[in-house]
């Protein structure tokens, strides 16, 4: 597709559960990042990947936060045991050159 | 981290009116990003800025590069309702091409 593509778009799990977010990258954008963004903030960086390698992790918030990107292309964000604090609109972005394109977004909601 | 001050933090206007909104850095940016955000959607790119002093148009929108590189406006002009959400200022500091900050956000209100 022309842009980056998140799915779901919405989530609703229980405190406890693991979650998958998914995000598709604009084609040829070999940087990914993965940003949290809670009701009414701004924009927090949790992992950035370069291809399929993450140099800067420094952003994901616990070890229950996970992400890997396989085939320079799709990227998996996983939180393991969910708690409700975790709930957040999840944001995928992709970089060409200086600039950056997000995707929609997951809104994930933790019971 | 790395802080951009984003200010006002909210906007309540007219229809019809011009819009200003600015970031601030305390270091030295190489590119300054403007986004706008939807409720429910993911920021959309507006503007990019990619040089000192550089002036840049988009539809009523414009936006400048600082010439001292650690700030950027946006500016507005016959705000209509459609321009409400919230406008992101981000940028990438000089030498440092792979990591982006973020204001905190303008969030803007248009009165029809």
């Amino acid at each position: 597709g022309a842009g980056v593509s998140q799915s779901p778009s919405n989530k609703v799990t229980e405190k406890g559960k693991d979650v998958e977010l998914r995000c598709d990258p604009i084609s040829g954008h070999t940087a990914l990042y993965w940003y949290r963004q809670s009701l009414g903030q701004g924009l927090e960086f949790l992992i950035y990947f370069q291809g399929n390698s993450a140099p800067d992790k420094s952003g994901l918030p616990s070890d229950r936060f996970s992400a890997e990107r396989t085939g320079g292309s799709v990227s998996t964000l996983t939180i393991q045991r969910t708690q409700q604090e975790d709930s957040a609109v999840y944001l995928c972005a992709t970089r060409r050159a200086e600039t950056q394109y997000f995707g929609p977004g997951t809104r994930l909601l933790v019971l | 981290g790395q802080q951009l001050n984003q200010s006002p933090q909210s906007m309540f206007i007219q229809e019809g009116e011009d819009v200003s909104m600015n970031c601030t850095s305390s270091s030295i940016f190489n590119t300054w990003l403007w986004y706008k955000q939807d409720p429910g959607e993911g920021p959309v790119l507006l503007i990019a800025l990619y040089k000192a002093g550089e002036l840049t148009s988009n539809g009523r929108l414009t936006a400048q590069f600082g010439i001292t590189r650690k700030d950027s406006f946006l500016n507005i002009s016959a705000s209509i309702p459609s321009d409400v959400g919230i406008y992101f200022c981000a940028g990438q500091l000089l030498g440092n091409f792979n990591k982006f900050y973020f204001g905190s956000g303008t969030k803007l209100n248009v009165k029809p």
